[in-house]
C-alpha cells in the first residue's frame, strides 16, 4: 500500500543551522509530492510540492526534490529562522485522490 | 474565499454524548478529507469524499463514527456515543481534482470527551 515516513522529531536547531528532514514513500503508480507546516494551533498549509520525478519544490528558503530511483523527497533549508519552528509533514497523493500523510517532524530553532 | 472552515473550533463534551463536527469546504471544491490528530497516533485519514460520495471510510476507527456530505459545500462527522479516547483535534481538508493539486486545511476542531 502507500506509505510515508518521515525521521523523528523533535529536531533542535541553531538559527542559521543548516535543516535537514528526510522523507521516503511507498507507493504504486506515480504520485505528487508534498510538504505541510503547521504552526502551533493552527491548521496544516502547503509549504511545497512535486508533482513528477527529477522536479524541485520551493518555498520560503525551503527546497525537496522528487527522488523516484530513491523514493524521497527530503526536505532541506540552507539557513534556518526561528520562524520556522513548526511541524513539518510530508505527504503524498495517491491514484483515486486520498492524501496520505507522514508522523510529522517537529522542529524548534533556538536564537 | 475564507477558505475551509471548521465549526465549533473547540468542543468540550461529557462522555456517552454525541458530537457533531461541521465543515465547509472551499467552494468549487470536489475533494473533502476528515483527518484525526493525536500525539499517539499523529494525523490520521478517517474518510474523504469526492463530489459528495464517500470514496474510503476505511479510516473511520468505529462504527461509532459517522461521515455524511449532503451537498458540495457542507460536511459532518459524528460520533456517537463519544468516549475519552476521542479527544483529538479533528481536520478537515478539501482540494481540487485531486493528485497534483494542494489540499487546503481548516483550522480543525479541539475536541475533549471527560
Amino acid at each position: 500500500g502507500n506509505s510515508v515516513t518521515q525521521m523523528e522529531g523533535p529536531v533542535t536547531l541553531s538559527e542559521e543551522a543548516f535543516l535537514t528532514i528526510n522523507c521516503t514513500y511507498t507507493a504504486t503508480g506515480y504520485p505528487s509530492l508534498f510538504w505541510y507546516v503547521q504552526y502551533p494551533g493552527e491548521g496544516l498549509q502547503l509549504l511545497l510540492k512535486a508533482t513528477k520525478a527529477d522536479d524541485k519544490g520551493s518555498n520560503k528558503g525551503f527546497e525537496a526534490t522528487y527522488r523516484k530511483e530513491t523514493t524521497s523527497f527530503h526536505l532541506e533549508k540552507g539557513s534556518v529562522q526561528v520562524s520556522d519552528s513548526a511541524v513539518y509533514f510530508c505527504a503524498l497523493s495517491a491514484e483515486g485522490g486520498k492524501l496520505i500523510f507522514g508522523q510529522g517532524t517537529e522542529l524548534s530553532v533556538k536564537p | 474565499d475564507a477558505g475551509v472552515i471548521q465549526s465549533p473550533r473547540h468542543e468540550v463534551t461529557e462522555m456517552g454524548q454525541e458530537v457533531t463536527l461541521r465543515c465547509k469546504p472551499i467552494s468549487g471544491h470536489d475533494y473533502l478529507f476528515w483527518y484525526r490528530q493525536t500525539m499517539m497516533r499523529g494525523l490520521e485519514l478517517l474518510i474523504y469524499f469526492n463530489n459528495n460520495v464517500p470514496i474510503d471510510d476505511s479510516g473511520m476507527p468505529e462504527d461509532r463514527f459517522s461521515a455524511k456530505m449532503p451537498n458540495a459545500s457542507f460536511s459532518t462527522l459524528k460520533i456517537q456515543p463519544s468516549e475519552p479516547r476521542d479527544s483529538a483535534v479533528y481536520f478537515c481538508a478539501s482540494s481540487f481534482s485531486s493528485s497534483n493539486t494542494e489540499a487546503f486545511f481548516g483550522q480543525g476542531t479541539r475536541l475533549t470527551v471527560v
